[in-house]
């Protein structure tokens, strides 16, 4: 079963206007945090943003914010202002325990985010 | 400060032959981790580290990957045989601890074509 869901495999946004990217998880851990990396066509990985599962703020980092609904596991990403560098492929992933010790983060599919004139 | 580096950042390998991948972690990072990429699709988890100590191997495809990070730095992902299937990119990734709470810094991969 998947655990990290995301239904959009593209997306356009008109520049300086706001997008949200979904992304949906499953687990039945209480402890655990999601995460949004951007991977342009450059192909590194660039971390954008964290939201814990006890935090009960939603997260913000300049541009970007969290949607974070815990009943609804769902954890969106919105962009504000975009702009024409935000193209990207935009993934979601869930960092979970597991027996052993560490964790590991668990991808989605991504979302790819092309932003027009 | 520097980020993570891997090299080579490409490697063309034929059917059969053996290759080795390098990562060099944030320095001072205790948990590194290796993913691979196929493409159009998201990382998958292959192997985990803490310190030199390898926590988690469920991840690798088969017996043919292996990986060592003997003294707690450096780690060598080492896949012997290489298959087609085995094109992917391969994404190194360290962070300072083993909380659920830190960011995984991830380098630049290395990109992979076995024909």
């Amino acid at each position: 079963a998947q655990k990290i869901t995301q239904t959009q495999p593209g997306m356009f946004v008109q520049e300086k206007e706001a997008v949200t990217l979904d992304c949906t998880y499953d687990t039945s851990d209480q402890s655990y945090g999601l995460f949004w990396y951007k991977q342009p066509s450059s192909g590194e990985m660039i971390f954008l943003i964290y939201q814990g599962s006890y935090d009960e703020q939603n997260a913000t980092e300049g541009r970007y914010s969290l949607n974070f609904q815990k009943a609804r596991k769902s954890a969106n990403l919105v962009i504000s202002a975009s702009q024409l560098g935000d193209s990207a492929m935009y993934f979601c992933a869930m960092r979970e325990p597991f027996t052993g010790g560490g964790n590991k983060l668990t991808f989605g599919t991504g979302t790819q985010l092309k932003v027009e004139l | 400060g520097a980020g993570v580096s891997q090299s080579p950042r490409y490697k063309v390998a034929k059917r059969g032959q053996d290759v080795a991948l390098r990562c060099d972690p944030i320095s001072g990072h205790v948990s590194l981790f290796w993913y691979q990429q196929a493409l159009g699709q998201g990382p998958e988890f292959l192997t985990y580290f803490q310190n030199e100590a390898q926590l988690d191997k469920s991840g690798l495809p088969s017996d043919r990957f292996f990986a060592e990070r003997p003294e707690g730095s450096v780690s060598t992902l080492k896949i012997q045989r290489t298959q087609q299937e085995d094109s992917a990119v391969y994404l190194c990734a360290s962070s300072p601890g083993q909380s659920l709470w830190e960011t995984q810094y991830f380098g630049p991969g290395t990109r992979l074509l076995v024909l």
